[in-house]
């Protein structure tokens, strides 16, 4: 069974620092991994989606990695800003837990101004 | 703006009721998944229709229910409710289903459910 933890839970920096959020996943048998954005209330915004063959992903401030092996995939923010504030949740796909997404917990991000 | 639309947004319900909740897919797409979200965890996955057909499910009972209509439009039946029902309930909203690609998910903005 696949099991996705996120640390860490909480998260508050000031304006301008750039962090790494965390995320683990139990069985590396992965097709992809993906990182949404879920403001309060509200549903998931898909920010950046890392096939199981690649090994990081780019937009704008925000930088993906996947560690396929170790089960480990990273979400680096440049420069933050209060903008940013938000809960960040990594999910993977795998072929071994049906058609669908297994999701982390997810880390509450404040940035502060 | 995803467009993919849920309704109601918000809904109160006491324990032993019924609800449905309804979600339009996004232009073109043909799947439409399901997902609780309790407060402070992920969403879980309840089930998966493609075209109108229950094309997976995960480990929630018989009691919630779904359909998906000709035109990808789906519902989410709940019966017999209990407090822990109380939940976001999310629709997602892609083309294909199961197949390698077809895992971009489009949200709608979820119908809060609480239970009393």
């Amino acid at each position: 069974k696949q099991e996705v933890t996120q640390i860490p839970a909480a998260l508050s920096v000031p304006e301008g620092e750039n962090l790494v959020l965390n995320c683990s996943f139990t069985d590396s048998a992965i097709y992809n991994l993906q990182w949404f954005r879920q403001d309060p209330g509200k549903g998931l915004t898909s920010l950046l989606l890392i096939q199981s063959s690649q090994r990081e992903q780019t937009s704008g401030r925000l930088n993906a990695s996947l560690d396929k092996s170790s089960g480990r995939s990273t979400l680096y923010i440049a420069a933050s800003q209060p903008g940013d504030s938000a809960t960040y949740l990594c999910a993977v796909w795998g072929d071994n837990y049906g058609q669908n997404f297994v999701f982390g917990p997810g880390t509450r991000l404040s940035v502060l101004p | 703006e995803t467009g993919v639309t849920q309704s109601p947004t918000h809904l109160i319900k006491t324990r032993g009721q019924q609800v449905t909740l309804r979600c339009s897919s996004q232009s073109g797409h043909n799947t439409v998944s399901w997902y609780q979200q309790a407060l402070g965890q992920g969403p879980q996955f309840i089930f998966q229709y493609y075209r109108e057909e229950e094309n997976g499910r995960g480990n929630f009972p018989p009691r919630f229910s779904g359909l998906q209509f000709p035109n990808y439009s789906s519902e989410l039946n709940v019966n017999a409710l209990e407090l822990d029902d109380s939940a976001l309930y999310l629709c997602a909203s892609s083309f294909g289903a199961g197949e390698i690609g077809s895992e971009k998910l489009f949200f709608g903005s979820g119908t809060q459910l609480s239970v009393l």
